[in-house]
């Protein structure tokens, strides 16, 4: 069964505390991504990565960053948390242009 | 950018047909659509490459229009596991070729009473 693991599913942060949200995937897939879903805007693409030590800014990438020192792992980075980053943060894994796999997501909530 | 979908919500019976728009103003290299349940990750159900393509299986299918610029998704003979949100996802064609990153619209919510 593929599967892509996302460490915490949820989370209680305060305002200005930086924050790991770590993915792990076990398909040897080259892509990954993470997006954040809010309720009325859907699924909104934050970074992706097509190789390891390799990013590309999505559509919202203010106040994140990203690492990939491993080809199965890719991590979130909230340098300093705020509270409109309050969200459900989701990871995906996928081969080029093909079937995006997605974890379980993580609830974020800054306050 | 993120594509256009239509409806945003859809109520029907059981038996009854729906179809969801995704639409885009640049031409597309790749449409994707997926279904996510409440409480649950978004599955993938199937991904439209060539303009004037139409693919599917058993009573849900989807067609790219010629120009790669407009998907629907047809649901045809609704049953209440059809019930959820529906986001169509596109890849945009970069001018030296090669795709993007996958963007989502912002979903159409579909309810199917018995």
């Amino acid at each position: 069964d593929v599967k892509v693991t996302q460490s915490s599913r949820y989370l209680v942060k305060r305002t200005g505390e930086k924050v790991f949200l770590e993915c792990v995937q076990d398909m040897d897939h080259e892509n990954m991504f993470w997006y954040r879903q809010d309720p009325g805007l859907g699924l909104r693409l934050i970074y992706f990565s097509y190789d390891v030590k390799m990013k590309e800014k999505g559509d919202i990438p203010e106040g994140y960053s990203v690492s990939r020192e491993k080809k199965e792992r890719f991590s979130l980075i909230l340098e300093s948390a705020s509270t409109n980053q309050t969200s459900m943060y989701l990871c995906a894994s996928g081969l080029a242009t093909g079937e995006l796999f997605f974890g379980e997501g993580s609830r974020l909530t800054v306050l | 950018q993120q594509p256009v979908q239509s409806p945003q919500a859809v109520i029907l019976r059981e038996g009854e047909d729906a179809v969801i728009n995704c639409s885009s103003s640049k031409a597309l290299y790749s449409v994707h659509w997926y279904r996510q349940k409440h409480g649950e990750a978004p599955v993938f159900l199937m991904i439209l490459l060539k303009g004037g393509e139409q693919k599917g299986h058993d009573k849900i299918s989807a067609s790219f229009n010629e120009k790669k610029q407009q998907s629907s998704l047809y649901l045809t003979a609704s049953q209440l596991s059809y019930s959820g949100t529906y986001f169509c996802g596109t890849e945009k064609v970069y001018s030296g070729g090669g795709a993007d990153g996958l963007t989502f619209g912002k979903g159409t919510h579909l309810i199917i009473q018995p």
